[in-house]
């Protein structure tokens, strides 16, 4: 069965300091994507990353970058610098490959980490 | 960008009210869902389209009907509000396929009394 577990419900960093939200996955397929929204206090999650299990290349985006492991089911998020306006929930998500438009499998989201950044 | 609206971003209805969510994506997806999202339960599935006219139950539908008459529009009904459907309700859309990113409008904050 599918599941992602985000240990880290909530967490509280000084402005410019780093910080890694963590995301642990599990799945049987040996093909599958994982995400990661984030949802500030607007209520809108938006999108950040895709990335599928043939490509554990990290990723970087200006502050953000993600470390992929599939040896360790994990998928972090680090943010470098952080600055207030990344004050969000951030969750992490996973799918596996369809093949039929009927067959859906639902993406898992996990609980969410709610991260506060203090000025 | 991919854009995805829902007809209000707070309501408040009362019990045994009928309650219509609108959502309209502008990106010609095929997929679209209807999440709720309450504090301590995450996301959870309602319902999801992949088609006009087609509808399949996610994991908490009941108390809730959806209707797809137009690719672009997906409505979520509450037939008789209570209590309990006080909620943030989330809409999203995506290409065919649970491997694509799905892009979620802003939530409908619900206050049921």
């Amino acid at each position: 069965a599918q599941k992602v577990t985000q240990a880290q419900t909530e967490i509280s960093v000084v402005e410019k300091e780093d910080v890694t939200l963590d995301c642990v996955y599990e799945t049987r397929d040996t093909t599958y994507y994982l995400f990661w929204y984030k949802q500030p206090p607007s209520g809108e999650l938006v999108f950040l990353i895709r990335r599928n299990s043939f490509d554990e290349q990290n990723e970087i985006s200006g502050r953000y970058s993600w470390n992929f492991q599939k040896s360790t089911s994990s998928f972090n998020f680090t943010i470098t610098a952080s600055q207030v306006v990344d004050s969000a929930v951030y969750f992490c998500a996973l799918s596996e490959e369809t093949i039929l438009k009927t067959s859906y499998d639902k993406v898992i989201f996990g609980p969410g980490t709610s991260l506060s950044v203090i000025p | 960008d991919v854009k995805v609206t829902q007809s209000s971003r707070y309501l408040v209805k009362r019990t045994g009210e009928k309650v219509f969510l609108e959502c309209v994506q502008d990106m010609d997806h095929e997929n679209m869902f209807w999440y709720r999202q309450d504090p301590g339960l995450g996301l959870r599935l309602i319902y999801f389209s992949y088609d006009v006219k087609m509808k399949e139950k996610g994991d908490i539908p009941e108390g809730y009907s959806v209707s797809r008459e137009k690719k672009e529009r997906f409505s979520l009904i509450l037939e008789s509000a209570s209590t309990n459907q006080t909620s943030m309700y989330l809409c999203a859309s995506s290409l065919l396929g649970n491997q694509e990113t799905q892009y979620f409008g802003p939530g409908t904050r619900l206050l049921v009394l």
